[in-house]
């Protein structure tokens, strides 16, 4: 299983920009088999997936986020990002980088340990 | 697509036997997985493809399909299995959850 682990602003003003990096380790972004992506959960409550992208920058996004979610990738670092625009109260989360297996049911096998974000003025 | 899981919250002691239930609101195959997070961590992959159990967790854990239902069974629980479980559907996008099942103790 790879290693994630998340970086970035534990609080964002309301209206502006979460900009939020993945770093990967133990697997490459770079090559097929798997989808990078996002996944939060709003503290006490369920869990929301965001988005994902292939390494051929293939992108799939929630509907119910959609405007507002940009999922890049750096292969040269071996990072992808999360940029989510306009925040809100609601938007105020752990935010989990997750690794996604492509094929069957597509299960995530590999999670990032969580980073809070806040969002407050 | 809507999952519901039950129950939302389970009792039980150690070495005990329990199942909980992901119904699904319409046909979904096999594309259900199931996830353990413990307070404070992320989630585990447990179970993938209904019943495929996950390279490293012990084979007290197993899932099974009926229909449109799907149980995590747990057998001769232990201390380290008193956590929330999820359940996830990815046969329509975009990937859901169930509203998870805390197991207490």
């Amino acid at each position: 299983q790879a290693l994630l682990q998340e970086s970035g602003p534990g609080l964002v003003k309301p209206s502006q920009t979460l900009n939020l990096v993945c770093t990967v380790s133990g697997g490459s972004i770079s090559r097929g088999g798997y989808y990078w992506g996002w996944i939060r959960q709003r503290p006490g409550k369920g869990l929301e997936w965001i988005g994902y992208r292939y390494y051929n920058g293939e992108t799939f996004y929630n509907p119910s986020l959609k405007s507002r979610i940009t999922i890049l990738a750096d292969t040269s670092k071996n990072q992808f990002s999360l940029k989510l625009t306009s925040v809100t109260a609601a938007d105020t989360a752990f935010y989990f980088c997750a690794r996604t297996v492509t094929g069957g049911a597509s299960p995530i096998d590999s999670w990032g340990p969580g980073t809070l974000v806040t969002v407050s003025s | 697509i809507q999952l519901t899981q039950s129950p939302s919250s389970l009792a039980a002691s150690v070495r005990d036997r329990v199942t909980i239930t992901c119904r699904a609101s319409q046909d979904i195959s096999t594309y259900l997985n199931w996830y353990q997070q413990q307070p404070g961590q992320a989630p585990k992959l447990l179970i993938y493809d209904a019943s495929r159990l996950q390279s490293g967790v012990p084979s007290r854990f197993s899932g099974s399909r009926s229909g449109t239902d799907f149980t995590l069974t747990i057998s001769n629980l232990q201390p380290e299995d008193f956590a929330t479980y999820y359940c996830q559907q990815t046969y329509i996008s975009p990937p859901s959850f169930g509203q998870g099942t805390k197991l207490e103790i």
